[in-house]
């Protein structure tokens, strides 16, 4: 079955270390492919989006991700993360000309300060 | 402009009563989408919409839930007969139209969080 997997649902990390986190998907085809982070209490917002061109894509907050096609992945970094980084994290894909988003379940990353 | 606004944003109801639940899309865009976000299940797709018309409904996951979108606008979704089951937090999401590629990323609303007791 078509799927996006996220691993390590739970992350806890200190600030100032390296973010990374993974994200695979099983379907063929031509892909758009999102992160979105959900802070406490706030809705979904978009972190990065890949469409095509460049296979590394820098979002907001310093945040990037790297498509690689052979792998079926694209995973998010952050070199150094902050305590508002604190949310959880979803990895969607969107087959090319479908419409649906597919999410991972998503990785609760909790930074102490 | 605004972005996209739910009511209401917490319902809480009796099994078998009905609930609508109301999406206001940004507005311009063309594509409105429901999911529903639960613990067990994680984001799932319900409803996409293309102007008023509904072109996959396949994630609606039964005949107790239905959708409708007026004037490429505002959008209800609506449960009948209300199970447990159906608690979870209901989002709703639009987008733009992106020339070549279709459908651009999808806004999301703060969603309406439905207790079923």
């Amino acid at each position: 079955a078509q799927s996006v997997s996220q691993h390590n649902h739970h992350v806890i990390l200190s600030e100032a270390a390296s973010l990374e986190l993974g994200c695979n998907y099983s379907y063929g085809g031509t892909v758009n492919l999102f992160w979105y982070v959900q802070y406490p209490g706030q809705h979904l917002q978009l972190l990065l989006k890949y469409f095509s061109g460049d296979p590394l894509v820098k979002g907001i907050k310093g945040f990037e991700a790297e498509f690689i096609k052979s792998k079926f992945s694209f995973n998010l970094r952050k070199p150094s993360v902050q305590w508002s980084d604190t949310a959880e994290y979803f990895c969607a894909v969107i087959l090319y000309g479908n419409n649906r988003l597919a999410f991972g379940k998503g990785n609760q990353v909790v930074v102490i300060p | 402009g605004a972005g996209v606004s739910q009511s209401p944003s917490n319902k809480v109801t009796e099994k078998g009563k009905d609930v609508e639940l109301r999406c206001d899309p940004i507005s311009g865009h063309t594509a409105l989408y429901w999911y529903r976000q639960s613990l067990g299940q994680g984001l799932e797709f319900l409803i996409y919409f293309q102007g008023n018309s509904a072109p996959d409904k396949s994630g609606l996951p039964s005949d107790r839930f239905s959708a409708e979108r007026t004037g490429g606008s505002v959008s209800t979704l609506t449960i009948q007969r209300t199970q447990q089951e159906d608690s979870a937090v209901y989002l709703c999401a639009s987008s733009a139209w992106r020339l070549l590629a279709g459908v651009d990323e999808q806004y999301f609303g703060p969603g309406t969080r439905l207790t079923v007791t």
